[in-house]
């Protein structure tokens, strides 16, 4: 089954602990993408890539990392937590420059900051 | 300046009754695309139809349809024959630079279908 897959669905962590959230996607899709969904905000992209070793910013882009080193995965890193990083993430991944092709969408990761 | 805009934080209908669904977009761009997304409670994000500018018809997808007027900006979703299931939160967004893939996404509305 095509997908994307994230995880953890729920993560609950206290500020200045490093984490990581994994997404992986097995559609050979180029393009990943990170969003932060927060109320009344709609979704935000935090970073990008385009392919292998290619990553770029996006609209929300301070305090999280990202790593593109194998097509599959496409990794958000959180070295230092804080408060206001509590959101809702989802990863989503698509084919490069098909203007009909809909993002593929993760399950989503709800993270707590205290 | 806010590139796409969902005036309805949140809508009710009766059950099998059709609703529209508002987004109005902003883009200097002749090439666009326009998507809409729908978000269950349990949180996953499902794509239900695309429309691009160029495209001369409406989309439709089963009970789900695009009112697309170019001149106006606006790509309302219409879905026809309301079900319980089709309670979600529902996103409108655009993809204008195909050099990025980026889709741009509106804040959202919630519908709730009651019988």
């Amino acid at each position: 089954e095509a997908q994307v897959t994230q995880n953890p669905r729920y993560l609950i962590t206290v500020t200045g602990k490093k984490l990581t959230v994994t997404c992986s996607q097995n559609m050979n899709h180029e393009y990943m993408s990170w969003y932060r969904q927060d109320p009344g905000l709609g979704l935000r992209q935090i970073y990008y890539s385009m392919n292998v070793e290619v990553t770029d910013k996006g609209d929300v882009p301070e305090g999280y990392k990202v790593s593109r080193k194998e097509k599959r995965n496409f990794p958000l890193i959180l070295e230092s937590p804080s408060p206001n990083q509590t959101s809702l993430y989802f990863c989503a991944s698509t084919i490069r420059g098909r203007r009909n092709s809909p993002l593929h969408f993760g399950n989503g990761t709800r993270l707590t900051v205290t | 300046a806010q590139k796409i805009t969902q005036t309805q934080p949140g809508m009710f209908v009766q059950e099998k009754e059709a609703v529209t669904l508002d987004c109005t977009y902003d883009t200097s761009d002749q090439s666009y695309g326009l998507f809409w997304y729908k978000q269950p409670s349990s949180g996953e994000m499902i794509f239900l139809i695309y429309q691009g500018s160029y495209d001369e018809q409406n989309a439709t997808e089963g009970r789900y349809s695009l009112n697309f007027q170019k001149a106006r900006k606006s790509a309302n979703l219409v879905i026809s024959a309301s079900q319980l299931g089709d309670s979600a939160m529902y996103f409108c967004a655009m993809r204008e630079d195909y050099n990025t893939d980026k889709l741009i996404f509106g804040t959202g509305t919630r519908l709730q279908v009651f019988p």
